[in-house]
């Protein structure tokens, strides 16, 4: 079936430094969302991505789609403690709408 | 709107015992799903559900059943619990219209099996 991987697993950072996690499906996938879970707290959906290659970017947040729509990347530029959390991508494969495939996840601490 | 509740936030069974984890939303979506989650392994479908009488197994559906009698309402039982089930449990909901399947969660119900 369909496995959606997600590097790294932790990532430590000083707050005013960037941030990026990486996304990888073993499948082509028809769109990727992205989702934020601040600790003990549930995920919330952040975008989705449609196209091959698109970027689109929320304030410091920066997405992309791979060309070959197998990849993306969230990237964070001058990360705040208010990033702190777990990051998840979410995969369809667009033949079963509505069921997603989430990767591991990111977990993102931001030291002050 | 409530958007998707979940109850009970916390739970504690015992290894055996049987119980139902409530879901419910109410912004008419058609699809429900059940997540679990737990350290190191991200989110994975448990059950989920296109409308009313309609339910398929996800990635781990073994000691779960479901039904979706109402479009509001998608429970989730446990048949036997088991420590394996000791998790954090999502209920999410989704729509096809505006061409997007983003997930709404609820807030999550803690399960621990002694």
């Amino acid at each position: 079936g369909q496995q959606v991987m997600q590097i790294p697993q932790y990532q430590h950072v000083q707050e005013g430094e960037d941030f990026t996690t990486y996304c990888n499906s073993s499948t082509t996938l028809s769109n990727i969302q992205w989702y934020k879970q601040r600790p003990g707290g549930h995920p919330v959906f952040l975008i989705q991505l449609v196209k091959s290659g698109e970027v689109k970017k929320q304030k410091r947040l920066t997405f992309q789609f791979g060309e070959a729509k197998k990849n993306s990347s969230l990237h964070i530029t001058a990360t705040q403690t208010t990033d702190v959390g777990t990051y998840f991508c979410a995969g369809s494969g667009g033949t079963s709408y509505g069921k997603l495939t989430f990767g591991q996840g990111t977990i993102l601490t931001v030291h002050p | 709107n409530a958007g998707v509740t979940q109850t009970p936030k916390f739970q504690v069974l015992k290894t055996g015992q049987s119980m139902t984890l409530q879901c419910a939303q109410d912004m008419n979506h058609e699809y429900m799903s059940w997540y679990r989650q737990d350290p190191g392994m991200g989110l994975r479908l448990i059950h989920y559900s296109v409308g009313a009488g309609i339910t398929d197994q996800g990635e781990v559906p073994n000691g779960y059943n479901v039904s979706r009698s109402t479009t509001e309402d998608f429970p989730l039982r446990l048949l036997s619990a088991a420590p394996s089930q000791t998790s954090v449990y999502f209920c999410a909901s989704s729509s096809v219209r505006g061409n997007t399947d983003t997930q709404y969660f609820g807030p999550g119900t803690r399960l621990t099996v002694l």
